[in-house]
C-alpha cells in the first residue's frame, strides 16, 4: 500500500540557519504530495503541495520539489525564523481515497 | 471564514459511556475523515465518507462508528469507549478525493481521555 517515511526528529536550529526535511513515498501511479504544519495545540494546517512530477510546491518561504525519480519531497527553507518551531508532515494522496502521513518531524528553532 | 469545527475540545469520560464527537465544515466539501493522533505513531485514518450516505472504513476502525446524514456532517461515535481510545482525534475535509485531493482542512483537534 501506499506509505510516507519522512526523517526523525527532532531537529533543532539556530535562527537563520537552513532546513531540509526528508520525506520519500511508496505509491502505486502518481499520487499527490503534501506537507503539513502544526503548532503547539492546533490542528494540521497545508502548508503547500504539489500535484505532478517537477511541480515545485511553495509557500511561506518553504519549498519542496516532486521528484518522482527518486520519490521524494523534500521540505526546504533557506532560514529559518523562531516562529516556524513546529512539527511538520509529509503526506501522499493516491488511488486509494485516502491521505497517508508521515510519523512527523518536530522542529524547534532557538534564538 | 472557512473552517471545520470539532466538539468538544477536550473531553474526559470513563469506560463504557457512549460519547459523540461532532464535525461540521462551511464549505460544501464532499469528503470528510476522521484521525487519531497518538504519540509515535503519527496519524491514523479511522473513517472516511466520499459523500453523503457513503462511509468506509480506515485503517483503524474497531470501536468507532461514523454516520454521514448532512453533507457538512460527520460525527464520531464511540459506543463503548476504551482506555486504549484515549488519543487526540481531528477531523478533516476537502475538495476531491485520491489523486484530485486538494489538501485537507483540519479542525482544532478533541483530545479525548477514557478513565
Amino acid at each position: 500500500g501506499n506509505s510516507v517515511t519522512q526523517m526523525e526528529g527532532p531537529v533543532t536550529l539556530s535562527e537563520e540557519a537552513f532546513l531540509t526535511i526528508n520525506c520519500t513515498y511508496t505509491a502505486t501511479g502518481y499520487p499527490s504530495l503534501f506537507w503539513y504544519v502544526q503548532y503547539p495545540g492546533e490542528g494540521l494546517q497545508l502548508l503547500l503541495k504539489a500535484t505532478k512530477a517537477d511541480d515545485k510546491g511553495s509557500n511561506k518561504g518553504f519549498e519542496a520539489t516532486y521528484r518522482k525519480e527518486t520519490t521524494s519531497f523534500h521540505l526546504e527553507k533557506g532560514s529559518v525564523q523562531v516562529s516556524d518551531s513546529a512539527v511538520y508532515f509529509c503526506a501522499l494522496s493516491g488511488d486509494n481515497n485516502d491521505m497517508r502521513f508521515g510519523a512527523g518531524t518536530r522542529l524547534t528553532v532557538k534564538p | 471564514e472557512a473552517q471545520v469545527t470539532q466538539n468538544p475540545r477536550y473531553l474526559i469520560t470513563v469506560t463504557g459511556k457512549k460519547l459523540t464527537v461532532t464535525c461540521s465544515q462551511n464549505m460544501n466539501h464532499e469528503y470528510m475523515s476522521w484521525y487519531r493522533q497518538d504519540p509515535g505513531l503519527g496519524l491514523r485514518q479511522i473513517y472516511y465518507s466520499m459523500n453523503v450516505e457513503v462511509t468506509d472504513k480506515g485503517d483503524v476502525p474497531e470501536g468507532y462508528k461514523v454516520s454521514r446524514k448532512e453533507k457538512r456532517n460527520f460525527p464520531l461515535i464511540l459506543e463503548s469507549p476504551s482506555p486504549n481510545q484515549t488519543s487526540l482525534y481531528f477531523c478533516a475535509s476537502s475538495w476531491g478525493q485520491g489523486r484530485g485531493n486538494y489538501g485537507y482542512t483540519f479542525g482544532s483537534g478533541t483530545r479525548l481521555t477514557v478513565v
